[in-house]
C-alpha cells in the first residue's frame, strides 16, 4: 500500500494561495492521487484527482511531479470556509481497498 | 438530493447491543465503500461491494461486523455485540467503477456512540 505523508497543519490567512504537499514514495505505477477535503461531522469531499504533470478544476490545482513521489495541492485565495482537514489519497482507482488516507493537513484560515 | 444518504445519522446504543446502518449510494454507481473514522484520524477501509458482490473486507472488519448489499442497491452494516471501542463514525462512499469514473463520493456519515 502506498503510504502517504501530510502536514498536520497549517495556517493562512485569507486571500493568500495556500499549497500542501503530499510526499508518497511508494507510489505504484498504477496509482492515482486524490485529495479530498473534510470539515467536522461530515464524509470527506472530492477535490480533485490526477496521474501525472497538472491538473486543475474551479477549485484546486493539483501538481504531480514527473517522480510521482509528491503532489501538491494548491488552493488559491482561500477563504474563512476553507478551513478544513485535507486528505491525500493514493491508490489504484478499480482497486478500492488499496487506497489508503493518512491522517491529513489540518487548514485553519484566519481572517 | 442525488447524493449518497447514510441512516441514522447519530446512534447512541449501550454495550452488548446489536446496532445497523443504512447506505444509500448514487443511483448509478455501481462500487460501495464502508469506512470508520476515529477522532483525529483518516478514515479507514472496513470493505466495498461491486454491485452486490462483497469483494473486498479489511481486517478491520472483525467477526461481529457483516455488511450486506442485496441486489446491488442499498448497503447495511451490521454491528453485533457493541463495544466501546466500535465508537466512531461510519462512512459510506460510492463510485461508478472502473475506466475513468472510480472517485469515491462519500455520505455524511454514521456517528456510533457506544455507552
Amino acid at each position: 500500500l502506498a503510504k502517504t505523508t501530510q502536514p498536520i497543519s497549517m495556517d493562512s490567512y485569507e486571500g493568500q494561495e495556500v499549497n500542501i504537499t503530499c510526499s508518497h514514495n511508494n507510489i505504484a505505477t498504477n496509482d492515482y492521487i486524490t485529495w479530498y477535503q473534510q470539515f467536522p461531522s461530515q464524509g470527506p469531499r472530492f477535490i480533485i484527482q490526477g496521474y501525472k504533470t497538472k491538473v486543475t478544476n474551479e477549485v484546486a490545482s493539483l501538481f504531480i511531479p514527473a517522480d510521482r513521489k509528491s503532489s501538491t495541492l494548491s488552493l488559491p485565495r482561500v477563504s474563512l470556509s476553507d478551513t478544513a482537514v485535507y486528505y491525500c489519497l493514493v491508490g489504484v482507482r478499480t482497486n478500492a481497498g488499496k487506497s489508503t488516507f493518512g491522517d491529513g493537513t489540518t487548514l485553519t484560515v484566519k481572517p | 438530493d442525488t447524493g449518497v444518504s447514510q441512516n441514522p445519522r447519530h446512534k447512541i446504543t449501550k454495550r452488548g447491543q446489536n446496532v445497523t446502518f443504512r447506505c444509500d449510494p448514487i443511483s448509478e454507481h455501481n462500487r460501495l465503500y464502508w469506512y470508520r473514522q476515529t477522532l483525529g484520524q483518516g478514515p479507514e477501509f472496513l470493505t466495498y461491494f461491486q454491485n452486490e458482490a462483497q469483494l473486498e473486507k479489511s481486517r478491520l472488519l472483525s467477526d461481529r461486523f457483516s455488511a450486506e448489499r442485496p441486489k446491488g442497491s442499498f448497503s447495511t452494516l451490521e454491528i453485533q455485540r457493541t463495544e466501546q471501542g466500535d465508537s466512531a463514525m461510519y462512512l459510506c462512499a460510492s463510485s461508478l467503477g472502473g475506466g475513468s469514473g472510480d472517485t469515491q463520493y462519500f455520505g455524511p456519515g454514521t456517528r456510533l456512540t457506544v455507552l
